[in-house]
């Protein structure tokens, strides 16, 4: 079935930049997702990425895809202390169909 | 805006009582509403998918006597507990979708359920 893997833990030094890694393994996989959740709150979409593309960028975050290798990351620049929280990624084959998550990257930001 | 509330936020019961959780769109109609839950420190898993008017469909593994789900209409879905155990205590997170949005997911803030 379909799995999607990310470490559990990153801490970064504020200003410096963030990248939490993420694997899937369904290949037929359509949308790509990043969601923030902090703590006590429900999940806030940060972006999503199509599978025919290699990289997003908005603002601070970037989005890099390797459809081959079925790898996704997530860059935060000049990480800040509200970044702290947890990042899932997710995937869904079909946007109207079930995404499946992570088991989320806990971001913590020392000074 | 595309905002999701949930009724309550947090809810403490005893064992063996019945929960119902509430689940609205306040500012757009929903055409699909999704029921996960999340045990602490791991991931959410999606239980069920729900559309007004008709039966939700259930992942495999839970019990729909258990969960029983109901989508009344394009703004409300509402998930019961029956019969709560200590083990189903966990956080519950709804989401819905819009037509106009690729049907992204919006996500409400989750209802802390604590049975005793």
């Amino acid at each position: 079935g379909e799995d999607v893997e990310q470490s559990l833990f990153l801490s970064v030094r504020e200003g410096d930049s963030s990248v939490i890694n993420c694997t899937y393994t369904d290949s037929s996989s359509t949308y790509l997702y990043w969601y923030k959740q902090e703590p006590g709150a429900g999940l806030q979409l940060l972006t999503y990425i199509f599978s025919n593309m290699d990289m997003k960028q908005d603002q601070r975050l970037t989005v890099l895809l390797n459809k081959k290798d079925k790898h996704l990351s997530l860059r935060i620049a000049d990480t800040q202390t509200g970044d702290s929280a947890i990042y899932f990624c997710a995937e869904s084959n079909s946007s109207a169909s079930k995404i499946i998550f992570g088991s989320g990257t806990r971001l913590s930001i020392r000074p | 805006g595309a905002v999701v509330s949930q009724h309550p936020s947090w809810v403490i019961c005893k064992s063996g009582t019945s929960v119902k959780i509430e689940c609205r769109s306040l500012d757009f109609q929903a055409t699909t509403m999704f029921w996960y839950r999340q045990f602490p420190k791991q991931s959410l898993m999606l239980m069920a998918t729900s559309n007004e008017g008709s039966k939700a469909t259930y992942e495999q593994g839970v019990e729909k006597d258990k969960f029983l789900i109901n989508h009344a209409s394009l703004t409300l879905s509402t998930l019961t507990v029956t019969s709560a155990h200590p083990e189903d205590s966990s956080f519950y997170i709804c989401s819905a979708t819009k037509l106009d949005s690729y049907n992204e997911q919006f996500f409400g803030p989750g209802t802390r359920l604590t049975v005793l």
